[in-house]
């Protein structure tokens, strides 16, 4: 069975400093992983996705994943953190068969401070 | 990156009462959406895929009668909690998926916050 870790319940940067949101992820086969990012009471938006190709994947924001078949990881990385990324990171899976559905893990809060 | 929307953003109403939320695909044809639920400080749980013409699909232990689902078309999906209780007060996410093979990806709506009084 799928499924994804997010070991950090919390990731607190300063400004300007890089940040690494850890993901690890088990699945049988080649994965699909995604991240997503919540802002309060809100849904969540899209920010980048790993399919096939290059390992290091650019999304929205700045952002960008590195995918680590021989570590099973996917951590979602940014050079330069901004107070306005303080929010609910989701990293997810794509289960195979029936609809194609997400498996999500508990989800990192990262704060920037200031 | 594709759009949806719900509706309402947030609603409270009465212990008893039924409540209907609506998620639509602006710009792409959604054949599957799927509804989440999400507690404070939590993961998204999934509660329903929900196929465009066909019956929904829920989650072990989901009750099907207590949160109908309807898919009417490729844009819109609803959720309606019948004789809402107050420990159904949460948010209510949904999204829908673009076709495209291993490309498809799920886009969230807002959220709905419903609050049972």
């Amino acid at each position: 069975a799928q499924s994804v870790a997010q070991p950090e319940d919390q990731v607190n940067v300063a400004e300007g400093n890089p940040l690494t949101v850890k993901c690890t992820y088990s699945v049988s086969g080649n994965p699909y992983l995604f991240w997503y990012v919540q802002y309060p009471n809100r849904g969540l938006q899209f920010l980048l996705k790993y399919i096939t190709g290059d390992n290091l994947v650019k999304g929205s924001y700045g952002f960008e994943a590195e995918f680590n078949k021989s570590q099973t990881s996917f951590h979602l990385k940014k050079p330069s953190a901004l107070v306005s990324d303080s929010a609910l990171y989701f990293c997810a899976v794509r289960s195979f068969g029936g609809y194609n559905k997400l498996i999500f893990g508990a989800g990192t809060r990262l704060a920037v401070h200031p | 990156g594709a759009v949806v929307s719900q509706h309402p953003s947030r609603v409270i109403c009465k212990s008893g009462t039924s409540v209907k939320i609506e998620c639509r695909s602006l710009d792409f044809q959604a054949t599957t959406m799927f509804w989440y639920r999400q507690f404070p400080k939590q993961s998204l749980m999934l509660m329903a895929t929900s196929n465009e013409g066909s019956k929904a699909t829920y989650e072990q232990g989901v009750e099907k009668d207590k949160f109908l689902i309807n898919h009417a078309s490729l844009t819109l999906s609803t959720l309606t909690v019948t004789s809402a209780h107050p420990e159904d007060s949460s948010f209510y996410i949904c999204s829908g998926k673009t076709s495209g093979g291993h490309q498809e990806t799920q886009y969230f709506g807002p959220g709905t916050r419903l609050l049972v009084l």
